[in-house]
């Protein structure tokens, strides 16, 4: 089955304990995104890629880090967490970029700062 | 940058009725897209857009190049679609997409 996964699905931490949320997609897609999605503020793109070993920054990537040395995989991380960066995070994933190609969304990961 | 407006925020209706969700945005663009999101959380992609019309079930969504606008109808609704229906742009300068903040959409039984 063609699927985004993320893990965890929900985590609760403290400020400035590092933490990792994993992506992963088996289509074999190029592009892959992190986005944030906040109430009153909808979806904002954190970072993408292109390709392996090619990323870029978003409209929102401060305090967020992301890497892709394999094509199927695309973690996203936050060296030192802060409450501002509580929110519910999409991963996703499409054949190529500029949006316009079908994209497909991971599960999401609900996550809080205290 | 694109900015995408969407109308109505919310919407109650009831079980049956003809809904129509709209989507504007502001710059020339090559694909819109309307993504369902479900109270669970889940984001699916219903339709991607750069011309004309596509149907999709009871899912009718059509788009106005030179209007820069774009409608999802929702057919003979039912409670099961309840959602947040959120519209989204190809995002010209940057690589990505440029999202509405969405229609919250509740049907009644």
């Amino acid at each position: 089955e063609a699927q985004v996964t993320q893990n965890p699905r929900y985590l609760i931490t403290v400020t400035g304990k590092k933490l990792t949320v994993t992506c992963s997609q088996n289509m074999n897609h190029e592009y892959m995104s992190w986005y944030r999605q906040d109430p009153g503020l909808g979806l904002r793109q954190i970072y993408y890629s292109m390709n392996v070993e090619v990323t870029d920054k978003g409209d929102v990537p401060e305090g967020y880090k992301v890497s892709r040395k394999e094509k199927r995989n695309f973690p996203l991380i936050l060296e030192s967490p802060s409450p501002n960066q509580t929110s519910l995070y999409f991963c996703a994933s499409s054949w190529g970029g500029r949006g316009v190609y079908e994209q497909y969304f991971g599960p999401g990961t609900r996550l809080t700062v205290t | 940058k694109n900015e995408v407006e969407q109308s109505p925020q919310n919407l109650t209706a009831q079980e049956g009725e003809f809904i129509t969700i709209n989507c504007s945005y502001s710059v020339g663009i090559s694909a819109l897209h309307w993504l369902q999101q479900h109270p669970g959380g889940g984001i699916v992609s219903l339709f991607m857009l750069s011309s004309g019309k596509k149907k999709h079930g009871r899912l009718i969504a059509t788009i106005n190049i030179q209007e820069k606008h774009s409608s999802l109808h929702i057919t003979a609704s039912h409670p099961r679609d309840s959602a947040v229906y959120i519209c989204a742009v190809e995002g010209g300068g940057a690589d990505g997409l440029t999202f509405g903040k969405g229609t919250h959409l509740i049907i009644q039984p």
